[in-house]
């Protein structure tokens, strides 16, 4: 298995552009988190998914974040728009109940 | 709210010594982890402590969870340059893993 798939995995943007960061978990893993790291606040949750339905998004910063998980094989976070303190590496973490996560190699986002 | 706060947060060693990290939890977790992330790159996952008094060895590192005292260790046996990295022990339950700080370790000849 290819692991946890992040794309882009380096992404530079101007302040108010929308920016889509995409997530493919590893097959079986019926839970799915994004988490967001800064030197700032270490890393946060800011969503997770189970069987593809959002649990809980109270770590999502406010309305500009919107996350979906279509399919069990795709999931997104949205950031519309952008400013320059959404800058941060953003992972993605799948699992399958355990509680062990498995993390993709994260994007990292500069918004200018 | 679970806390979990890790001590030391920086740790300069040196190799072939031995040195333990802390990892404290604010209010009992039903499990505990520990992962180990290099410089710009992912977390991997170490450990799964999944009761109190669980130990975990691999290789120079050992974990071991005392769910009473809302404490988890990380000790290193003969630290090499290899073992350079930071170092999280987020606890919690299925749904919401809380990270702490992390502890950057730095392994100097």
């Amino acid at each position: 298995d290819a692991g946890v798939i992040q794309s882009p995995r380096h992404e530079v943007t101007e302040m108010g552009q929308e920016v889509t960061l995409r997530c493919k978990p590893i097959s079986g893993h019926d839970y799915l988190f994004w988490y967001r790291q800064t030197m700032m606040r270490g890393l946060e949750l800011l969503i997770y998914f189970n069987n593809n339905v959002p649990i809980d998004d109270s770590g999502m910063p406010e309305d500009r974040f919107s996350a979906k998980m279509p399919n069990a094989s795709f999931s997104t976070l949205k950031i519309q728009p952008s400013e320059p303190r959404d800058s941060a590496v953003y992972f993605c973490a799948g699992g399958q109940g355990t509680g062990e996560l498995f993390f993709g190699e994260g994007s990292r986002l500069t918004v200018l | 709210e679970l806390k979990v706060e890790q001590n030391p947060l920086f740790l300069s060693m040196q190799e072939e010594k031995n040195y333990t990290i802390y990892c404290n939890y604010s209010t009992t977790s039903d499990r505990l982890y520990w992962y180990r992330q290099d410089p710009g790159k992912s977390l991997e996952s170490l450990f799964v402590l999944l009761s109190n008094g669980a130990v975990k060895q691999e290789g120079r590192l050992m974990a071991s969870l005392d769910t009473k005292a809302r404490l988890s260790t990380l000790h290193i046996t003969a630290a090499v340059h290899d073992l350079s990295a930071t170092y999280f022990c987020p606890g919690g339950s299925q749904g919401n893993l809380i990270f702490g700080k992390g502890t950057k370790l730095s392994v100097k000849p």
